[in-house]
């Protein structure tokens, strides 16, 4: 059975980092390229991130280029999200999905998410 | 203000049919497939149409995705009470080489 956890998650003051985790399980995570989407409380839907299944692919939504970088560990099946110059506008929950084997930009397992709010 | 453009809410009678349009342009929706996502209340989003009208599976039959030029539709007949959620389109903007998503378009089954 897929799964993907997420964690990394809290609270940071503005202008702070993070880094998001998600540890993948019940397929192989090597070959599938995977995302970033978050949503911020009461809103709908916002892209992040993807990178491709060898990591040699990367892309952003505008809103955080530059400021977040996506990398992946295929070895120890992780995925990473390094946040830095965090703002109130960054406050959502992320989820790591998984690109769809048919597709890489289908969003086809999303794991639960991790909250992560930006405030002093 | 979202890439792709669908209305904010529905409604429709248990048993009934309702549709869920989307909108975008050429970069995104012309060009490249759309998918329809499923977000239950206090839940992780899931994939419910793929390639436009592709059914994952476990997804019954009564949710069905069409596409026509730079718009997407999906529709849900046999409404039931199970079905209220927030769906959203999602797809491919080549000219941002980003993911984008519709707004989302609360259910209501009355």
């Amino acid at each position: 059975e897929e799964q993907l956890v997420e964690s990394g998650g809290g609270l940071v003051q503005p202008g702070g980092s993070l880094r998001l985790s998600c540890s993948a399980s019940g397929f192989t995570f090597s070959t599938y390229a995977m995302h970033w989407v978050r949503q911020a409380p009461g809103k709908g839907l916002e892209y992040v991130s993807t990178t491709s299944a060898n990591g040699g692919a990367t892309y952003y939504a505008e809103s955080v280029k530059g400021t977040f970088t996506i990398s992946r560990d295929n070895s120890k099946k992780t995925l990473y999200l390094q946040m830095s110059s965090l703002r109130a506008e960054d406050t959502a929950v992320y989820y790591c999905v998984k690109a769809h084997h048919s597709n890489w930009y289908y969003f086809d397992y999303w794991g639960q998410g991790t909250l992560v709010t930006v405030s002093s | 203000q979202s890439v792709l453009t669908q209305p904010p809410s529905v409604s429709a009678a248990p048993g009934q049919r309702v549709t869920i349009s989307c909108s975008g342009s050429s970069s995104n929706i012309g060009n490249n497939y759309v998918c329809w996502y499923q977000q239950l209340p206090g839940t992780a989003p899931k994939l419910l149409i793929y390639e436009n009208t592709k059914r994952p599976s476990g997804i019954p039959d009564r949710f069905s995705g069409s596409k026509s030029g730079t718009s997407a539709t999906l529709g849900i007949t046999g409404l039931q009470t199970g079905d209220e959620a927030e769906y959203y389109c999602g797809t491919w903007d080549s000219s941002l080489s980003a993911g984008v998503f519709g707004g989302g378009t609360k259910l209501t089954v009355l």
